[in-house]
């Protein structure tokens, strides 16, 4: 069982359609990820988040919406996203962000197709 | 800046025999390298961590990697490959310093057949 928790781990949406991924991390950690991962490839780093404020957007579309409610909560709101955005979204968190002896846990995903 | 490379992209071993998976990094600072695995739809599981303390390293389920700065390398070994140990591996260097980021490595895919 993974340490951060995210959901739903399926989706599928149409175009047209408003969804959000949800990530729950209940570590302590202070720094929070999105990344992307298309099929047989490393992941691709989106937003960083630290202390609930948005550090690093890796120039992601605006179709792509992050939200830092709290320190143990991410979500990754999503609008009229194109069939080339199908992939696993991952979540991550460390401890504190710029302190590279501190890895990042990562959540088993959201698996979202586009249609 | 900063990259990995791992040398295979694909590894395959008959369950029981030894394995080893290589990568090679740059980095401009002293790193922190890291192993994870990725069994499918699953998300990343870390394995190990090197942050300049001893070079070997151990890991969970058996494994154990060797930090060379000489041969900037990190392989990753496991003395007996099971069958629970097919998955992707990534490498994974950090630079830390303010703009905190992972660099991956494009994976390498390991098999192992009964």
């Amino acid at each position: 069982d993974t340490e951060v928790t995210q959901t739903p781990k399926h989706l599928v949406m149409g175009m047209t359609n408003k969804k959000s991924l949800k990530c729950e991390q209940h570590m302590g950690h202070r720094a929070m990820y999105w990344y992307k991962q298309k099929a047989k490839k490393p992941p691709e780093l989106m937003f960083v988040y630290s202390y609930e404020k948005l550090s690093i957007n890796e120039s992601v579309p605006s179709r792509f919406s992050p939200e830092c409610p709290n320190s143990s909560l991410l979500n990754l709101h999503l609008h009229a996203l194109q069939p080339e955005d199908s992939a696993l979204y991952l979540c991550a968190s460390s401890q504190v962000r710029g302190d590279s002896n501190q890895p990042q846990h990562f959540g088993d995903g959201t698996r979202l197709s586009i249609l | 800046a900063q990259s990995v490379t791992q040398l295979d992209s694909h590894v395959s071993v008959s369950e029981g025999t030894p394995v080893l998976l290589r990568c090679n990094y740059s980095s401009s600072y002293s790193p922190s390298l890291f192993w994870y695995v990725q069994h499918p739809n699953k998300g990343l599981q870390l394995l190990l961590k090197y942050t300049s303390a001893a070079t070997l390293v151990k890991g969970i389920n058996g494994f154990e990697a060797e930090f060379k700065k000489s041969e900037t390398s990190f392989h990753l070994t496991k003395p007996s490959a099971h069958m629970s140990d097919a998955a992707e591996y990534f490498c994974v260097v950090s630079n830390g310093g303010s703009n905190y980021k992972l660099t991956f490595g494009k994976g390498t895919l390991l098999t192992v057949n009964p």
